[in-house]
């Protein structure tokens, strides 16, 4: 049973360019969120989707955008990369029902330069 | 709002040493706790959780109480290894948002 699965592992942008992250959930989930992780702090959450609907925000600029595909599937868009935007990405995953127990990919490291 | 507070790491033990490491959160209405662990170049892990005050946590060794009166839920174990060498982060939530500490890095030594 694969668990939640993210791509790519690692990835180099420059400040002004965009980047778009993906994420499938573990099988049987429905509900995808991602967080921030930056070097050395706690994950923040930056939005939560179910049912193909951004459910829930946290507090990050509308740069940060994301989508949920039919197939649970989600994907997360930053736009005008600045380097404060350098940090793991980690998607995490649940079923609707289950308001606790998330299970977490193994993150996407981005570096802006 | 919200909040999780950590305290501070490293923390290093020698094996077989008893471990505490405190956590105190700040939340309105009745979230859920819980502990996740991330051992190097993994993903996090959920360790442990408590769904109401007085609710005790427990899994591979490692406990936690959920304390309302003293807003706490510090993890315990009483003979840490080796293997438990990793990040800590305690954290909260009842809507599958999670509020997640600082993290506490922890190191075992033989």
């Amino acid at each position: 049973d694969a668990g939640v699965t993210q791509s790519p592992t690692h990835l180099i942008k420059t400040r002004g360019q965009q980047v778009t992250l993906r994420c499938s959930p573990k099988s049987g989930h429905d509900t995808v969120s991602w967080y921030q992780q930056a070097l050395g702090q706690g994950p923040q959450f930056i939005f939560q989707y179910y049912e193909e609907e951004e459910r829930q925000r946290g507090n990050f600029p509308d740069r940060f955008s994301g989508h949920q595909f039919p197939n649970y599937s989600s994907e997360l868009n930053v736009n005008a990369l600045l380097l404060g935007d350098s940090a793991l990405y980690l998607c995490a995953s649940r079923t609707s029902g289950n308001t606790g127990e998330l299970f977490f990919g193994e993150g996407s490291r981005l570096t802006v330069l | 709002g919200n909040s999780v507070t950590q305290m501070e790491g490293p923390v290093t033990l020698s094996e077989e040493a008893f471990l505490t490491i405190n956590c105190t959160y700040t939340a309105t209405g009745y979230p859920s706790l819980f502990w996740y662990v991330q051992y190097p170049g993994e993903g996090l892990q959920l360790l442990l959780k408590a769904t109401k005050a007085d609710d005790k946590g427990s899994n591979k060794g490692f406990e936690a109480t959920y304390r309302k009166e003293t807003t706490s839920f510090h993890l315990e174990k009483g003979s840490v290894q080796v293997s438990d060498s990793a990040v800590y982060f305690c954290a909260l939530g009842n809507t599958g948002k999670l509020i997640f500490g600082q993290g506490t890095t922890l190191q075992v030594k033989p």
